[in-house]
């Protein structure tokens, strides 16, 4: 079946420096690839996404990148701030009926004052 | 919560009991989704409905049940719940072009 895999699932960096969250899927259909933010105790936020159609996209300090050929989409944190720490889960979706989304398990990321 | 309300925000059953997890949007959106998460296993798809009184199972609809009875309201019920079903309950809408927003959760012990 459809599979979004998300390395690392733990991510410590200090803080001012880059993070990056890697993800690949299975299904070829996948033709949008949203990023979520989720804080303790909160449900997930979109903070940014990417169509098939588009290789990168930037909204100030995130970056996302996609490679269709390869099956792998990035998230880039740069200037990392202990406010950027939280869980991230990247996700594919595409259309079957409805739009349909497979996640990925999670990272957890830890920025260090 | 991105126009998504969730209740109640916390609830333990115990084994065998039933209830009805509430899920409301602000807006006018087609499409609902019921997710669970679990540690480690990011969101998974319980049910959905693409249309006020239309639903169809997800990834892990066994033990569940759903009702769409307006645009604004979708409902999840555990009618035996087990402590396999604890877990954090998210609802979502979906807005446009792909962009899905989630409630605050349901976070659900089952003893």
């Amino acid at each position: 079946g459809e599979n979004v895999e998300q390395h690392p699932s733990t991510l410590s960096v200090q803080e001012g420096d880059s993070a990056v969250i890697k993800c690949t899927y299975s299904d070829s259909a996948s033709n949008y690839f949203p990023w979520y933010k989720q804080e303790l105790g909160k449900g997930p936020q979109l903070i940014i996404d990417i169509r098939s159609n588009v290789g990168e996209k930037k909204d100030q300090r995130i970056a996302v990148t996609l490679n269709k050929t390869a099956k792998h989409f990035s998230l880039h944190i740069t200037e990392t701030q202990p406010e950027d720490s939280a869980v991230y889960f990247c996700a594919a979706a595409y259309t079957s009926g409805t739009y349909k989304y497979i996640f990925g398990t999670g990272t957890r990321l830890k920025v260090l004052a | 919560n991105a126009g998504v309300t969730q209740t109640p925000k916390f609830q333990v059953l115990k084994t065998g009991q039933s209830m009805t997890l509430q899920c409301a949007q602000d807006m006018n959106h087609n499409s609902m989704y019921w997710y669970r998460q679990d540690p480690g296993m990011g969101l998974r798809l319980i049910y959905y409905s693409a249309s006020e009184g239309t639903t169809d199972k997800g990834e892990v609809p066994n033990g569940y049940n759903v009702s769409r009875l307006n645009k604004r309201e979708f409902s999840l019920r555990l009618e035996s719940a087990a402590p396999s079903q604890t877990s954090v309950y998210f609802c979502a809408r979906y807005r446009a072009a792909y962009e899905q927003y989630f409630g605050p959760g349901t976070r659900l012990t089952v003893t």
